[in-house]
Order: structure tokens, then sequence, then C-alpha cells
């Protein structure tokens, strides 16, 4: 049981590069949600899926997509990446709506320059 | 809409002296609370949860903290502090809609020896 695993753990992209962040968490949970922390700024809420096939924006999701093909993974699509994306991005997963624990993932270190 | 202010950015304590993280909250709703944690380099891990059952609210390596509605507070505390709580903690509020988490900006508990 691994829980919630992001690939990869650090990258480095050139402005108006694109890629994707990977998510995968094997606990059946159906919540799953990206997130961006900012230095002093908490967390903030990009994108989240209530179960496959269904996803929504959160407070930040301009120059993100998202895809939930199946119930384990949720990736996160970068598209023309900018300056102004370079964050520490964590991916987490609930069995339920977000009053139940969240379970985070280790984070993605994205600097673009 | 909910909010969440941490009202302290950086806490410094001594090793065996209490720890005391305060965070005030806004919500149109009856909110659930949660404080989180953050070692370096590591995902978040919930330390403890309010959902309106009992207003203190014990948590995980001896950490608690009390809800108090008429002050719109719910600080973190601990009685002795281990070097090992040296972190960054999070207080988080949800209610209403129910699917997004408000994090507050983050307190970084510094431990001296």
């Amino acid at each position: 049981n691994a829980g919630v695993t992001q690939t990869p753990k650090f990258r480095i992209l050139k402005i108006g590069q694109s890629m994707t962040l990977q998510c995968a968490q094997d606990m059946n949970h159906n919540y799953m949600y990206w997130y961006r922390q900012d230095p002093g700024m908490g967390l903030k809420l990009i994108y989240y899926s209530v179960g496959a096939g269904i996803t929504d924006k959160g407070e930040v999701p301009n120059g993100y997509n998202v895809s939930r093909s199946t119930t384990e993974d949720f990736p996160l699509r970068l598209e023309l990446a900018a300056p102004s994306q370079t964050s520490v991005y964590f991916c987490a997963s609930s069995y339920w709506a977000t009053n139940e624990k969240l379970f985070f993932g280790s984070g993605t270190q994205l600097s673009v320059l | 809409a909910q909010s969440v202010t941490q009202l302290d950015s950086h806490v410094s304590v001594s090793e065996g002296t209490p720890v005391l993280l305060r965070c005030n909250y806004s919500s149109s709703y009856s909110p659930s609370l949660f404080w989180y944690v953050q070692h370096p380099n590591k995902g978040l891990q919930l330390l403890l949860k309010y959902t309106s059952a009992a207003t203190l609210v014990k948590g995980i390596n001896g950490f608690e903290a009390e809800f108090k509605k008429s002050e719109t507070s719910f600080h973190l505390t601990k009685p002795s502090a281990h070097m090992s709580d040296a972190a960054e903690y999070f207080c988080v509020v949800s209610g209403g809609d129910g699917n997004k988490l408000v994090f507050g900006a983050g307190t970084i508990l510094r431990v001296k020896s």
C-alpha cells in the first residue's frame, strides 16, 4: 500500500514547454485533488475530482488541465509553462468529501525558467 | 465564504517548553477545522480535526486543539516540544462548499535545543 505517489519529484521547464505531473493512489479513494504551494501562501486548490470521469476547477485553474480516466490516476497537465507556475505541487486523495482525512503525496518541485 | 488566519508566520520554542500555534477562522457555516503538519520535503500529514463533536480535540504526537466558537479560534498546543516537532503547520477550514478546503498561510515551528 504505497498511498499517494507523485512523479517526478523535481523538474525544470523552459517557458512555453509542456509537461504532465503524475499522481496515483492505491487506496480506492473517490476524491483526488491538485494543490500548489507557494511560500507564505498556504495551499491553493487547482483542480479536483470526485470520481472517474468527473473533474472540476478549484481556486487557481488557469494554465492547467486534468483528466480522471481511472479511480487511481489523476494527472495534471501544464500547457505553455510560465514563470508564474514555478511552485511545489501536491496531489492528495480522500475516500469521501474533504471533511475526511486527506492523504498527500510528497510533492513535485517545478521551476519554470 | 471561509477563511483562516494563522497569526504567526514563525514560532520558536526551546525543547521541553510548551507550544502554541494560533489560528482564527471565519465561516458562514458550522465549520470543520483541521491542523496539518509538513516536515521538510514531505507531503502534509493530518494532526487532528474538529467536526462539531468535543471542542477539545486530541491529535497525534501529543498535540491538541480547542475549538472556541465565541473567539472563532482553533489554536494548536503541545505541553512539551520535541526536536522532531520542527516543521510547518497549517490550519485548515472546511464548510459549506464541502469540496474545497481553505488553508492558512502556515506557521513554521522552530525547536531549539
